[in-house]
């Protein structure tokens, strides 16, 4: 079985710019979820995506946005970027709401 | 926003030892509670879950849940340096968040 998948891996962005990352869940998990990863700061909960719908988002500032698409799939968009978004991104799939989560190997964005 | 807390360690063990990482939660309504283990540079794997008081047995792995106390731990039996990680414990909050603890890093010298 096919685990999560994330895109890009790398991505190096310059300040003010906007970026997408997306993800792919394991096969017949509808629950996505996103999260933060910077040095030094431990894992933050950003976004819960279930059904196609925002369910809950952690507390982060509105340009941080995303949405799930019908295959379950889904985007994370960060607008305006800035020097301390740099992090890991990751996203996480379960079976159902707060359910175990397996995490995709994450996508690693650099602010210059 | 509720808390997770874990020691930072590291914490050293010789190979074949028990290492012992536990870990606290401030939520006193949260029901389900995970370990995860962090390899340098690579995503979180998921080693254990536990919804219940008492203990959960998986291998080499014990999860033990203390509601009461609001206390989490993880044993690692026979352990070996490939155990060697971060381990994260991570509650979920009111059904709505999944906090995690900043980690605890285990060293397992052979």
């Amino acid at each position: 079985e096919a685990g999560v998948t994330q895109s890009p891996t790398h991505l190096i962005k310059t300040r003010g710019q906007q970026v997408t990352l997306r993800c792919s869940p394991i096969s017949g998990h509808t629950s996505v979820y996103w999260y933060q990863q910077a040095l030094g700061l431990g894992l933050q909960f950003l976004l819960w995506y279930d059904e196609g719908e925002e369910r809950n988002r952690g507390n982060f500032p509105p340009r941080f946005s995303g949405r799930q698409f019908p295959n379950y799939s889904s985007e994370l968009n960060v607008n305006a970027l800035e020097l301390e978004d740099s992090a890991l991104y990751l996203c996480a799939s379960s079976l159902i709401g707060w359910y175990e989560q397996y995490f995709g190997p994450g996508t690693r964005l650099t602010v210059t | 926003q509720k808390e997770v807390e874990q020691n930072s360690g590291p914490l050293s063990v010789p190979e074949g030892a028990i290492a012992s990482l536990n870990c606290t939660y401030s939520d006193r309504g949260s029901q389900s509670f995970f370990w995860y283990r962090q390899y340098s540079g690579k995503s979180p794997e998921l080693i254990m879950s536990i919804y219940s008081n008492g203990d959960k047995e998986d291998g080499r792995f014990t999860a033990q849940l203390n509601k009461a106390s609001q206390y989490v731990s993880l044993l690692i039996r026979d352990s070996q340096p490939s155990d060697s990680a971060t381990y994260l414990c991570a509650v979920v909050q009111a059904g709505t968040a999944l906090i995690f603890g900043k980690g605890t890093t285990l060293s397992v010298s052979s």
